[in-house]
C-alpha cells in the first residue's frame, strides 16, 4: 500500500552543522509530497512541499526535492539553528484526500 | 484568521464513557480533516469531509467512531464506550477550496485523549 519511510531518530545536532533527514515513499500513482513541522507545544505546520518529479520545496532555508527515480524526498539544510529543534513529518498525498504520514524524526540542535 | 481550533484540548475519561471532541476549521475552508496520533508515530487518516459530505472514511474508523459537520463549518468526532486503545492525540485539520493536489492542510493543536 501507499507509505511513507523516514529516517529514524532522534537526531542530535551542534549548531552550524548540516542537516539531512531522510524520507522515502511508496505510492501507486503520483503523489505530492510533503514536509511538516511540529514545534514544542505546536500544532503540525507544513514547512514545505513539491507537487511533481524534479520540483524543489523550500522554505526557512530548509530544501527538498522530488526524486521519482529513488521514490524519495529527503530534507536537508546547511546550517541548523537551535530553533529548528522539533519533529519533523514526511507525508504524501494521492488523488484522493487521504495524507500518508510519516513516523517523524526528532530533531534537537545544541548550541 | 484564527487558525484550526479543537476543544477540549484534553479529556480524561473511563472506559466505557462516550466522548465529543469539537473542531472550528478556518473560516471558508470547505475541507476538514480527522486524524489520530499515537505516541512515536505519525498522523493517521480517520476520515475527510467536503462542506458537510463526509467522503472518505479509513478502516481504523470502526463503528464507535461517528463524526460529522452538520453546517459545513464546526465538526465533531464522538468516540462511543471508549477502550484504553483509544488513548491518542486526535488531530483535525481543514483545507481551502482549490483542490489542488498540493493542498496544505492547516492542523489545529489537537485533543488528547487518556482512556483509563
Amino acid at each position: 500500500g501507499d507509505s511513507v519511510t523516514q529516517m529514524e531518530g532522534p537526531v542530535t545536532l551542534s549548531e552550524e552543522a548540516f542537516l539531512t533527514i531522510n524520507c522515502t515513499y511508496t505510492a501507486t500513482g503520483y503523489p505530492s509530497l510533503f514536509w511538516y513541522v511540529q514545534y514544542p507545544g505546536e500544532g503540525l505546520q507544513l514547512l514545505l512541499k513539491a507537487t511533481k518529479a524534479d520540483d524543489k520545496g523550500s522554505n526557512k532555508g530548509f530544501e527538498a526535492t522530488y526524486r521519482k527515480e529513488t521514490t524519495s524526498f529527503h530534507l536537508e539544510k546547511g546550517s541548523v539553528q537551535v530553533s529548528d529543534s522539533a519533529v519533523y513529518f514526511c507525508a504524501l498525498r494521492l488523488t484522493g484526500n487521504q495524507f500518508y504520514f510519516g513516523t517523524g524524526t526528532s530533531l534537537t540542535v545544541i548550541p | 484568521d484564527t487558525g484550526v481550533s479543537q476543544n477540549p484540548r484534553h479529556k480524561i475519561t473511563k472506559r466505557g464513557q462516550n466522548v465529543t471532541f469539537r473542531c472550528d476549521p478556518i473560516s471558508e475552508h470547505n475541507r476538514l480533516y480527522w486524524y489520530r496520533q499515537t505516541l512515536g508515530q505519525g498522523p493517521e487518516f480517520l476520515t475527510y469531509f467536503q462542506n458537510e459530505a463526509q467522503l472518505e472514511k479509513s478502516r481504523l474508523l470502526s463503528d464507535r467512531f461517528s463524526a460529522e459537520r452538520p453546517k459545513g463549518s464546526f465538526s465533531t468526532l464522538e468516540i462511543q464506550r471508549t477502550e484504553q486503545g483509544d488513548s491518542a492525540m486526535y488531530l483535525c485539520a481543514s483545507s481551502p477550496r482549490s483542490g489542488g493536489p498540493g493542498d496544505t492542510q492547516y492542523f489545529g493543536p489537537g485533543t488528547r485523549l487518556t482512556v483509563l
